[in-house]
């Protein structure tokens, strides 16, 4: 069974704070990625890597960077947090390899609260 | 440019019911469909998918139908349990440059809610 884990559930931190946000997946899967969620936007993708020190840029990277120095652990960094960034975020794993079963398997989240 | 759309925000349906839930897509590169179910506090789960060269797809009380002329996918849930009660999110993926890694692009979201 494919596990996701992230860090923390829930997340308070201040304006200006720098954050970590740690994802752990144990399937031995290539791809990772870091969405957040927000009341109708739906999930939006942050970053993605595809292989160890590799990543790129999705749909809203400004204000995030990321991390993966070894294949199961994926790290999203807040340089310096943003009231703007309070959000639901989201990892998610998957292999490389496409088949008609293919598909990202996603951790709990983490409710992250900037103040 | 929204990609994905899930025009429905929100639907109401009563148990036993059918619920369908629709999602729209301008990207014709798009080759793969998946549904996803999220609950509040919990990581979306993938729910069931369906490849391009399909039409249908069903899986116990899910079906997923495509029509690809029209760019449209939707989900039928019959018959519909208050447990099903949660949002919804259609995505799309297409091969990305090289052919070995995708990217999944994702609607909105239609938040069900099934009443007993």
């Amino acid at each position: 069974d494919v596990k996701v884990t992230q860090s923390s559930r829930y997340l308070v931190k201040r304006t200006g704070e720098k954050v970590f946000l740690e994802c752990v997946q144990d399937m031995d899967h290539e791809n990772m990625f870091w969405y957040r969620q927000d009341p109708g936007l739906g999930l939006r993708l942050i970053y993605f890597s595809y292989d160890v020190k590799m990543k790129e840029k999705g749909d809203i990277p400004e204000g995030y960077s990321v991390s993966r120095e070894k294949k199961e652990r994926f790290s999203l960094i807040l340089e310096s947090a943003s009231t703007n960034q309070t959000s639901m975020y989201l990892c998610a794993s998957s292999s490389r390899d496409r088949d008609v079963t293919d598909t990202q398997y996603f951790g709990p989240g983490t409710r992250l609260t900037v103040l | 440019d929204q990609q994905v759309k899930q025009n429905s925000p929100s639907l109401s349906v009563q148990e036993g019911r059918i619920s369908i839930l629709n999602c729209d897509y301008t990207n014709s590169m798009f080759d793969y469909f998946l549904w996803y179910k999220k609950y509040p506090a919990e990581g979306p789960t993938f729910l069931i998918s369906i490849s391009s060269i399909k039409d249908k797809n069903e899986d116990g009380r899910f079906t997923v139908f495509l029509n690809k002329s029209a760019k449209h996918l939707s989900l039928h849930i019959v018959p519909s349990q208050p447990g099903d009660s949660a949002v919804y999110f259609c995505a799309a993926s297409a091969p990305m440059s090289g052919g070995s890694n995708y990217k999944l692009t994702f609607g909105k979201g239609t938040l069900l809610t099934v009443n007993p």
